[in-house]
């Protein structure tokens, strides 16, 4: 069964603490991992797509990175607007999107 | 374009009520989703069309949903009859297949509020 799996679930920074979060995922025949931010009250917006293992992205303090069986999102000294729900996605064979239940990032001035 | 829009931000209804949420997705796009997203379950499928035809609603939690996309700039997403458990937001978002680019865009979604 295809399945995305996000940690942690929240995370604190105080601002300029690096760190990373998680996506792993189990989908057969891999068509894109899809990186979304999340702010209260608003829809998913758009952030990167990968495709294929060893691919990185960067977004101004923000890198994604993937693997064959994970993507990292890097926050490389994170400000407080940086502050949002981080979700990731995979579309199966099918089109459809399953998404990670989203790290929930906090970053406190 | 103006993105993926939808109507209204906010509903509050009672229960037993029909409930009808609108959405105008992106010019040209030919994948619409619709989604329900809750604290406990996260983003959940509920729908999802290509070029207008329904492909696949194993998400609709019940009967009491139900989907519609009569052209290509416009879904309905009702619930008959409505119920406490229904409330959530609900995103429609679309996506383009074409161009080398897969991402959906969202829009802001509609707050349910069924008391």
């Amino acid at each position: 069964e295809d399945q995305v799996t996000q940690s942690p679930e929240a995370l604190r920074l105080q601002e300029g603490e690096s760190s990373s979060l998680n996506c792993s995922y189990t989908v057969s025949g891999l068509r894109g991992l899809f990186w979304y931010r999340q702010d209260p009250g608003k829809g998913p917006e758009f952030l990167f797509t990968l495709y294929s293992a060893g691919e990185e992205k960067e977004k101004e303090r923000l890198k994604a990175t993937l693997t064959k069986k994970e993507s990292f999102l890097h926050i490389t000294a994170p400000k407080p607007e940086d502050s949002a729900t981080y979700l990731c996605a995979v579309p199966n064979t099918g089109n459809q999107f399953y998404f990670g239940t989203g790290t929930s990032l906090t970053v406190i001035p | 374009d103006a993105g993926v829009i939808q109507s209204p931000r906010h509903e509050v209804t009672e229960m037993g009520q029909e409930v009808t949420l609108r959405c105008k997705p992106i010019s040209g796009h030919d994948y619409l989703f619709w989604y329900r997203q809750t604290m406990m379950r996260g983003l959940e499928l509920l729908i999802y069309f290509n070029n207008n035809v329904p492909i696949d609603d194993s998400g609709m939690p019940e009967d009491r949903f139900s989907a519609k996309m009569p052209n290509a700039s416009f879904s309905t997403l009702k619930i008959q009859p409505s119920e406490p458990r229904d409330s959530a937001v609900y995103f429609c978002a679309s996506r383009w297949t074409g161009g080398g680019k897969a991402e959906a865009f969202f829009g802001q979604g509609t707050r349910l509020t069924v008391v």
